[in-house]
């Protein structure tokens, strides 16, 4: 099983700021690394998918890159609506499937 | 527009079997490559990856969980269904049905909190 490691698992930015989110992978996943947003009470929201494409409707502010055990999420200049839970997630060996742990985004 | 929605009992006895519905519409199993997973969140925890049925009826099952899960498709009502038998307290979850196509979850329903309480 692929683990994913997602840190740091809390990280607090001023509104306006740049906020980068980092996943590992304990394994290579080349470029088969999707990422996710979760607010409090709802489900997650697909961001980018094979590393570095945004999905459908996802703002330019959010940017992913990386490839094989190292990614990052930045979101370029931080909006309120973006504080929220960022997972990563695999998807070069599966099953399973595997999430990581999550970073929470916060407002300092 | 693509929707999904999970519906089940919200409250389960230790030891007995859940069973979920996830209903969708706005895609079909006749799309080649098109997948319905399962994945849970404990409360204030991680996500959690426990199944998928693709569009052929292949299944695939969390490998610490197969021996409890089932999932099963109803390609006429547009559903799919997942059980979890012997339910126990670390069950307690929200249980997520999502739309897989390409390795990602593009599409997710709402969500179906699930405790596991005597």
């Amino acid at each position: 099983e692929i683990v994913m490691t997602q840190s740091p698992a809390t990280l607090s930015v001023s509104p306006g700021d740049r906020a980068t989110l980092s996943c590992r992978a304990s394994q290579s996943v080349s470029s088969n690394l999707a990422w996710y947003q979760q607010k409090p009470g709802q489900a997650p929201r697909l961001l980018i998918y094979g590393a570095s494409t945004r999905a459908t409707g996802i703002p330019a502010r959010f940017s992913g890159s990386g490839s094989g055990t190292e990614f990052t999420l930045t979101i370029s200049s931080l909006q309120s609506e973006d504080f929220a839970v960022y997972y990563c997630q695999q998807y070069k060996n599966w099953p399973p499937v595997t999430f990581g742990q999550g970073t929470r985004l916060e407002i300092k | 527009q693509i929707t999904l929605k999970e519906s089940g009992p919200t409250l389960v006895k230790p030891t007995q079997t859940l069973t979920l519905t996830c209903t969708f519409s706005g895609f079909s199993f006749s799309t080649s490559g098109l997948g319905v997973g399962w994945i849970r969140q404990p409360p204030g925890k991680a996500l959690e990856w426990l199944s998928l049925i693709w569009w052929d009826d292949d299944k695939r099952y969390s490998p610490s969980l197969k021996s409890r899960l089932t999932i099963a498709k109803d390609t006429s009502k547009n559903q799919v269904v997942l059980t979890l038998t012997n339910m126990g307290p670390v069950d307690t979850a929200t249980y997520y049905c999502a739309h897989f196509r390409g390795g990602w979850y593009s599409y997710w329903g709402q969500g179906a909190l699930v405790t596991v309480s005597s």
